[in-house]
């Protein structure tokens, strides 16, 4: 168990629906990341949080957003949802912003568009 | 940006043998290579990573080696064993600007053990 909760696990929904998923990062960890994990693909970063404030962005569509709250959890909120969203989003969190810092996952949200 | 590429993206050994699993980037500012070993449906964990002051770093039958003029870097996995298989991804971590950096990924190998 890394520490960092994700809710919910699994999600089915129609395209052009909206869904919000959910991250816990670890005690004391600052940042968090979040990625897409699409079948047979590697790890597409999309967006980091750092205390509240965005700080890097990734292949993010302008139809996904997100934040981080002042307790530190994130929300990914992905919108007018298409087939090709349907994916694996992991959520992961670091203790600062630095490059030699371990992150560690959660446990995924699978989504699934119909 | 960082471009990461790993190969190969599937690899078969024997029991006992050993496993290499090769990555080259892009950027030449990445301080900070970690290693993840991804199960199926789970999620990925960090098996061991490398800074860009070591060339080296040894963790029982895990290796990674890092030449940082050719930028590549290598997983070493010896006496596999059949809970070794797993996709195992490659990342190199370069400065994204406002004091953060940001990971990217290799495409992954997916590694047979076969018993």
């Amino acid at each position: 168990d890394s520490g960092v909760t994700q809710t919910p696990k699994h999600l089915i929904t129609a395209t052009g629906q909206r869904v919000t998923l959910r991250c816990s990062p670890r005690s004391g960890d600052l940042s968090v990341y979040w990625y897409q994990q699409s079948l047979d693909q590697g790890l597409q970063f999309l967006i980091q949080y750092y205390n509240g404030e965005e700080r890097a962005k990734g292949n993010i569509l302008e139809r996904f957003s997100a934040q981080q709250f002042p307790d530190l959890h994130s929300e990914l909120n992905l919108s007018s949802l298409e087939l090709g969203d349907s994916a694996l989003y992991f959520c992961a969190s670091s203790e600062g912003t630095s490059g030699s810092g371990e992150q560690y996952f959660g446990p995924g949200t699978r989504l699934t568009v119909t | 940006g960082e471009n990461v590429e790993q190969h190969p993206s599937t690899l078969s050994v024997q029991e006992g043998d050993s496993a290499v699993i090769k990555c080259t980037y892009s950027d030449s500012a990445s301080n900070y290579f970690p290693w993840y070993k991804q199960e199926l449906g789970k999620r990925p964990q960090l098996i061991i990573d490398i800074r860009s002051n070591v060339g080296e770093k040894k963790d029982q039958r895990i290796a990674v080696t890092l030449n940082k003029t050719a930028k590549h870097f290598s997983l070493h996995i010896t006496e596999t064993q059949p809970e070794d298989s797993a996709v195992y991804f490659c990342a190199a971590s370069a400065y994204s600007g406002a004091g953060s950096y940001q990971l990217t990924f290799g495409k992954g190998t997916k590694l047979s053990v076969i018993p």
